[in-house]
């Protein structure tokens, strides 16, 4: 069953313009939630992280919030460049894992059209 | 420099025949990952290592075993591999488990088996 639900599924959107990419899951307990950036052909970078209920947090364009009770978490990247083109991974941590479980959406891809 | 660097980046091999992947690390980090990534679906955790020979299986442990010898080193073996263990291999480290707050991952080994 699948825990973590992105969407939309894919985006396209001119550079220039926001976007709101959205993460739903059902892991319990949550420990923490973190957006990553996956260019083609590469591996996962860390964008943010969110720990607390109602958490938000900003690192240049890209800002993200989380409500917890809701199981609900928002990236909003601001201005789009080209280079954000990319897949932006959700992942939810499970604290009551004895494996350290991470538990991985399976990704929104944006593309950023001149 | 914190890297974790995978090798092979590219492999084609036959049905039935052995695969090794490996992966390194330059941090000192206990904790190592193997994951695998198909398109529609997040990443699966194959396994996990606590350190050195200290290892668990994850969600999806058949047709693989793993090895770490050393604590900056972690394999994954193939024995026997299959057409549907096709996919593209992820390694990752974190200095502890259950920090996705500090998790790295490699850019991937993309496997081709025929």
């Amino acid at each position: 069953k699948t825990q973590v639900e992105q969407s939309p599924q894919s985006l396209v959107v001119r550079q220039g313009e926001n976007c709101v990419l959205q993460c739903n899951y059902s892991v319990t307990p949550d420990n923490h939630l973190r957006w990553f950036k996956q260019d083609t052909g590469k591996g996962l970078v860390s964008l943010t992280v969110l720990v607390h209920e109602n958490d938000k947090t900003s690192n240049g364009r890209y800002s993200a919030t989380l409500d917890k009770d809701a199981k609900h978490s928002t990236l909003h990247i601001t201005a789009t460049l080209l280079d954000d083109t990319a897949t932006y991974i959700c992942v939810v941590v499970d604290r009551g894992s004895a494996l350290g479980r991470l538990h991985f959406g399976a990704g929104t891809q944006l593309i950023v059209i001149p | 420099d914190m890297k974790v660097t995978q090798m092979p980046r590219y492999l084609i091999k036959r049905m039935g025949e052995n695969v090794l992947l490996e992966c390194g690390q330059d941090m000192s980090h206990e904790t190592m990952y193997w994951y695998r990534q198909d398109p529609g679906l997040g990443l699966q955790l194959i396994y996990i290592s606590y350190d050195v020979d200290s290892n668990s299986e994850g969600d999806i442990p058949k047709g693989y075993r793993v090895s770490r010898k050393k604590r900056e080193h972690f394999s994954l073996i193939l024995d026997s591999a299959k057409t549907n263990q096709t996919s593209v291999y992820f390694c990752a480290s974190s200095p502890r488990q259950n920090s996705g707050n500090t998790l790295y991952f490699g850019e991937g080994s993309r496997l081709i088996v025929v």
